[in-house]
């Protein structure tokens, strides 16, 4: 069964370090997405892309994040400087329709 | 603002019992509620969805109900097994608009032998 695949799957990072957290879609989808889930507590969108821009964000997405598909397969979040806040359980979905989102394993970000 | 809401924050169950977890949805825009299960360490996993042109939707024990004109919706876990201890999320999502997902606070179930 098709899935989305996310790597690393943790990373620590010091404050102000820029990263980048990369993600494989399922293959013949179209729509593609980064949440956040912020230790116990409940996931948080952040962007949506589609037809290689951004179709929609939220007001988490600020200057410091971008997103990218560098290539047929791959999509990453960038984060340009890294903030004590921004440690989290960052997830990559991926959807057919625009709906129907499936989610990667999650990459869990440290930052110290 | 807090787009949807959902209870209890947890529920414990013995095992063959019934999980009913709630939701309620402040936009009338939502047209798309989805149900995901996840697991300590794991992504979350999509379970059942619903649209609100129907009121229930059922897949094997686990039942979607939706109440329109009350804005809430519900998830019912019929014969509960301790395989089905996880957290579960209720989201919602406008599909004519965008696609984002609005998740509730999630519902941690412990299902008891």
């Amino acid at each position: 069964e098709p899935e989305v695949t996310q790597t690393p799957s943790h990373q620590v990072t010091q404050m102000g370090q820029e990263v980048i957290l990369r993600c494989v879609p399922i293959s013949n989808h179209l729509y593609f997405y980064w949440y956040r889930q912020i230790l116990g507590q409940k996931v948080e969108f952040l962007v949506s892309f589609y037809n290689n821009e951004i179709s929609e964000k939220s007001e988490i997405f600020d200057d410091q994040f971008s997103v990218e598909r560098p290539d047929g397969s791959n999509f990453t979040l960038k984060i340009r400087s890294t903030k004590l806040e921004d440690s989290a359980m960052y997830f990559c979905a991926s959807s057919g329709e625009p709906y129907e989102q499936y989610f990667g394993p999650g990459t869990r970000l440290t930052v110290t | 603002q807090q787009q949807v809401k959902q209870s209890p924050q947890s529920l414990i169950v013995q095992k063959g019992g019934i999980s009913i977890i709630n939701c309620a949805y402040e936009n009338t825009a939502f047209d798309y509620f989805p149900w995901y299960q996840q697991f300590p360490g794991k992504g979350p996993a999509l379970l059942i969805a619903i649209r609100p042109d129907v009121s229930e939707k059922k897949e094997g024990r686990f039942t979607i109900s939706f109440n329109k004109s009350a804005k809430q919706f519900s998830l019912h876990i019929m014969d509960s097994q301790p395989g089905d201890s996880a957290t579960y999320f209720c989201a919602a999502s406008n599909l004519s608009n965008d696609y984002k997902l609005s998740f509730g606070a999630g519902t941690t179930v412990t299902v008891r032998a």
